[in-house]
């Protein structure tokens, strides 16, 4: 059974461009959490969501960034007009059931090494 | 809102020794779940151990052990018989067992750990 994925490992973009960053939740995963770390800092959530659903987004920059996770493909984080400030590893995790209730796993993905220049 | 706090920003060990993490959080919450991951260079996030906070049972993971302090939100990592594969970044975190609020990890800074041959 493979494990999250994510693609791609390393991302350099130009400030103003656009990033799209992608993940493939574990085989029988449905939930999918994504996480931002900063150089010299822990992680920080984002957002979660479910199959076409955002469950919750209270840790998501109002502006620029959005996440969507379609009934068929990947979940993607779309950060829009790249600043330096962007620069961070993007982690993904994946769980089969919702995480609160219950002590299940999130299983994290190699993460994203995103760089702005 | 939780906080996680690691107070240690880098500790060292030799190796066959015993070291322990330090954690504390803050919450207002009574039933709660608490997690080591573990960082190595590759950036992959793994699991060491978790802890329940309703069971007053230390968890414990092979070489891996937890003293968890409910009354004093201390939450601390001991290895034993540190090896050099130990060498990493170990992460403390805090998850809620709310619906919503248990989808979301909160991490502390982090602890650098060297171990010495």
């Amino acid at each position: 059974n493979a494990g999250v994925m994510q693609n791609p490992r390393h991302l350099v973009r130009r400030r103003g461009q656009e990033a799209r960053l992608r993940c493939s939740p574990m085989k029988g995963h449905s939930h999918v959490y994504w996480y931002r770390q900063l150089p010299e800092e822990g992680l920080k959530f984002m957002v979660y969501l479910q199959k076409e659903n955002i469950i919750d987004e209270s840790g998501m920059p109002k502006e620029r960034f959005s996440a969507e996770f379609p009934k068929e493909g990947p979940s993607i984080l779309r950060i829009q007009q790249v600043v330096r400030g962007d620069s961070a590893a993007y982690f993904c995790a994946s769980s089969p059931i919702r995480t609160g209730p219950v002590s299940h796993e999130q299983y994290f993905g190699p993460g994203t090494r995103l760089t702005v220049t | 809102a939780q906080t996680v706090t690691q107070s240690q920003p880098e500790m060292s060990v030799q190796e066959a020794e015993t070291v322990t993490l330090s954690c504390t959080y803050d919450t207002s919450e009574s039933d709660y779940y608490l997690f080591w991951y573990k960082q190595p260079p590759s950036r992959q996030m793994i699991l060491v151990i978790r802890q329940e906070a309703y069971k007053q049972q230390n968890a414990t993971e092979n070489r891996f052990s937890v003293n968890f302090q409910k009354a004093a939100k201390s939450f601390s990592l001991k290895i034993s018989d540190s090896q050099l594969g130990d060498a990493a970044m170990y992460f403390c975190a805090y998850r809620s067992r709310g619906e919503t609020s248990g989808s979301r990890l909160t991490f502390g800074e982090g602890t650098q750990l060297t171990v010495n041959p």
